[in-house]
């Protein structure tokens, strides 16, 4: 069974930027959802797409937006990259209804805004 | 809103001494709660969650937690600490309802530090 993957590990970005974070899902998962953790702090929920539609949303911009492709996998997408986006992001993968709602994380995309 | 509190922001031990993590809860019907753990540089672990079953839930590594509803906690502990403890622990919390529908809401995290 493979867990759910990330990629890039580590990503520096200028100001003004855009960027594009890649998740895989765990195999038999079809639900993928996007945490923004800030140094320090716990993470951050921002969205999470289920059948390739963004199926709840956190306190976040529009410039954070994403997809879901047919193999379940998907990209985060941050435009206008501002100082306060550097942080770890963080996908994780689930299969809503299995009752127990356990949401199991990758690794983490490091992205630092200079 | 689901919201989470995690007391105390760095908790120190010795090695095997008690582990006690505190994690409390915005009450919320039904509760799905989550331990977490992170080791630098890397992601979250799954340690133990909370489904409405028993109240007292096992995890990995030797950690439990107790689900107590009349003090809408769901405090982290390990009767004896080993080095490789040290890491941040994270309580969360599921929110089964309304916009932010999937989303799990994280406490602050506490640095658990374990001396020899």
């Amino acid at each position: 069974e493979t867990g759910v993957t990330q990629s890039p590990t580590h990503l520096i970005k200028t100001r003004g930027q855009q960027v594009t974070l890649r998740c895989s899902s765990q195999s038999g998962h079809n639900t993928v959802s996007w945490y923004q953790q800030a140094l320090g702090q716990g993470p951050q929920f921002i969205f999470q797409y289920y059948r390739e539609e963004e199926n709840g949303r956190g306190n976040f911009p529009p410039r954070f937006s994403g997809l879901q492709f047919p193999n379940y996998s998907s990209e985060l997408n941050v435009n206008a990259l501002e100082l306060d986006d550097s942080a770890l992001y963080l996908c994780a993968s689930s299969t809503p209804g299995q009752g127990n709602n356990e949401q199991f994380f990758g690794p983490g995309t490091r992205l630092t805004v200079l | 809103a689901q919201s989470v509190t995690q007391l105390g922001s760095h908790v120190s031990v010795s090695e095997g001494a008690l582990v006690l993590l505190r994690c409390n809860y915005s009450s919320s019907v039904p509760p799905y709660l989550f331990w977490y753990v992170q080791y630098p540089n890397q992601g979250l672990q799954l340690l133990l969650k909370y489904t409405s079953a028993a109240t007292l839930v096992k995890g990995i590594n030797g950690f439990e937690a107790e689900f107590k509803k009349s003090e809408t906690s769901f405090h982290l502990t390990k009767p004896s600490a080993h080095m490789r403890d040290a890491a941040e622990y994270f309580c969360a919390a599921f929110n089964a309802g309304g916009t932010s529908y999937g989303k799990l809401t994280f406490g602050q995290g506490t640095i658990l530090t374990v001396h020899p």
